[in-house]
C-alpha cells in the first residue's frame, strides 16, 4: 500500500515568510508525528497527533510553529515568520498506535526547507 | 543532554563481513527500541525493533541485542552487503511518557565490495 507522503519535497523561502508543509499518513493510521532533522543530526520530535487532537506538542520550538490535523488524516505544519535557523528536513511519520504493543512509526520522505 | 547516543559517526566494513552498530541510552524509562536506515534524500526506513522484555530480536540478516543493565543496544548485520550502505539511526521510546521517539545522531555505514 501507499506509504507516508509529504509535499512539497523541497521548499525555499525568504526570512520572515510563512510556509505550510503537508503530510498524508498511511491509510488507517490514527497517530501522526512531525520531526525535524538538522544536518548531521538525528530527527527531533516536534508534535504528535492522536486522531484530530495534538496529544503532545512539547517539541515545538516556539509559537511560530503550529500544526493541525482537522479531519484526523492529513496534517499541515505551519511556520510563521521563518528564520534561517528553521532550515532543516521536516519529517512526518504515522503509526497504528496500538496500546500495549510495540508501535512502529513509518516515515515519509521529508520536506527540505531552506530559509534564505 | 542527549538521551540516545551513537558514538561512532561512521563505520566501514568489507562486503560479507559483520557490521556492528552501537547505541547507548541514559533514560531508564525507555522500553521500546527501533533501528531505522536512511538513504540520502529519503525518509528513515524502519528496520527492526525490540521490546525491553527481550534481549534479542532477529530478522534475516539483522539482529538487535539489548543489554538493559548497561543501557546499550547493538545492531548486527551479517553478512553485510553494499546495499546496506546508509545512515543508521537508533531510536527509543518510553511508553508512559508519550509516543515520541528519541533518536541518536546516526552512524554512517559503508560496505565496500
Amino acid at each position: 500500500g501507499a506509504g507516508v507522503s509529504q509535499t512539497p519535497s523541497n521548499k525555499v523561502t525568504e526570512k520572515g515568510k510563512y510556509v505550510e508543509l503537508r503530510c498524508d499518513p498511511i491509510s488507517g493510521h490514527t497517530a501522526l508525528y512531525w520531526y525535524r532533522q538538522s544536518l548531521g543530526q538525528g530527527p527531533e520530535f516536534l508534535i504528535y497527533f492522536q486522531g484530530t487532537g495534538a496529544a503532545d506538542d512539547s517539541g515545538l520550538p516556539n509559537d511560530r510553529f503550529f500544526a493541525v490535523r482537522p479531519e484526523g488524516s492529513v496534517s499541515t505544519l505551519k511556520i510563521q515568520r521563518t528564520e534561517r535557523g528553521d532550515s532543516a528536513v521536516y519529517l512526518c511519520a504515522s503509526s497504528l498506535r496500538r496500546e500495549g504493543a510495540g508501535d512502529t512509526q513509518y516515515f515519509g520522505p521529508g520536506t527540505r526547507l531552506t530559509v534564505l | 543532554d542527549q538521551q540516545v547516543k551513537q558514538n561512532s559517526p561512521s563505520l566501514s566494513v568489507q562486503e560479507g563481513r559483520i557490521s556492528i552498530l552501537n547505541c547507548d541510552y541514559t533514560n531508564s524509562m525507555f522500553d521500546y527500541f527501533l533501528w531505522y536506515k536512511k538513504y540520502p534524500a529519503e525518509g528513515p526506513t524502519f528496520l527492526i525493533s525490540i521490546s525491553s522484555i527481550k534481549d534479542k530480536n532477529e530478522d534475516g540478516r539483522f539482529t538487535v541485542f539489548l543489554n538493559k543493565s548497561a543501557k546499550h543496544l547493538s545492531l548486527h548485520i551479517v553478512p553485510s552487503q553494499p546495499g546496506d550502505s546508509a545512515v543508521y539511526f537508533c531510536a527509543a521510546r518510553a511508553s508512559n511518557a508519550g509516543n515520541m521517539l528519541t533518536f541518536g545522531g546516526g552512524t554512517r555505514l559503508m560496505v565496500k565490495p
